[in-house]
């Protein structure tokens, strides 16, 4: 089975921005990979920002973007905010399954 | 508006089934993928397996050979079957739609295995 990394923690300033990573020990993070982005805070469940690389949802704050970045998807987040501060999972598709990374701790700080 | 409920107990036996149900509304049960989704405490999230267009299924190698997730359509529900359960199992189980219209959680269900 593939193993998904994140990196496992990041600390961005108040308005700075960050890109956080998600790579495949397979090889090339691609857009059959559909990646998914996911944000959670304590106590929260999940809640999906980015969907198939770069896809945002109705309450995805702008800021939030996703892409495919040297053979990782990326997640960047331009202009933190003290509410970003939150656990960051990926989500890759692999033929037949599912695998998550292990998550990315994000301070805003 | 897309909504997931789901329902089941909090507290199973060791050696017992875990069984959750998921509820959906705004969206069609029999399209696209339904699946089941665990975090345990203080832990990572971990993909279980889903149902795919109604009949399709996939598990998580390391929970196939304990694991069943079926569909209702009549009932716009679908299920987890988890068997043999010990204390390991212990997790938050999440209920999640993936489909181009994005990625919709349900509320997630604390399931304590203890006797």
């Amino acid at each position: 089975q593939a193993v998904v990394t994140q990196e496992p923690s990041l600390t961005v300033s108040p308005g700075g921005t960050v890109t956080l990573t998600c790579a495949s020990s397979t090889g090339a993070v691609t857009s059959g990979h559909y990646p998914y982005w996911f944000q959670q805070k304590p106590g929260q469940a999940p809640r999906t920002l980015i969907y198939d690389t770069s896809n945002k949802h109705s309450w995805t704050p702008a800021r939030f973007s996703g892409s495919l970045f040297g053979g990782k998807a990326a997640l960047t987040l331009s202009g933190a905010q003290p509410e970003d501060e939150a656990e960051y999972f990926c989500l890759l598709s692999y033929t037949g399954a599912r695998v998550f990374g292990g998550g990315t701790k994000l301070t805003v700080l | 508006q897309v909504q997931l409920q789901q329902s089941g107990p909090g507290l199973v036996k060791p050696s017992e089934t875990l069984s959750l149900t998921c509820t959906v509304s705004g969206g069609s049960i029999r399209s696209y993928f339904w699946s089941w989704i665990r975090q345990p405490p203080g832990k990572g999230l971990e993909w279980i397996g889903y149902i795919y267009n109604s009949e399709i299924t996939y598990y998580n190698s390391s929970l196939k050979s304990r694991s069943t997730i079926s569909i209702d359509t009549s009932k716009n529900q679908f299920s987890l079957e988890l068997t043999s359960v010990t204390a390991a199992d212990t997790a938050v189980y999440y209920c999640v739609w993936q489909s181009p219209r994005g990625g919709y959680w349900g509320q997630g269900t604390l399931v304590t295995v203890s006797s």
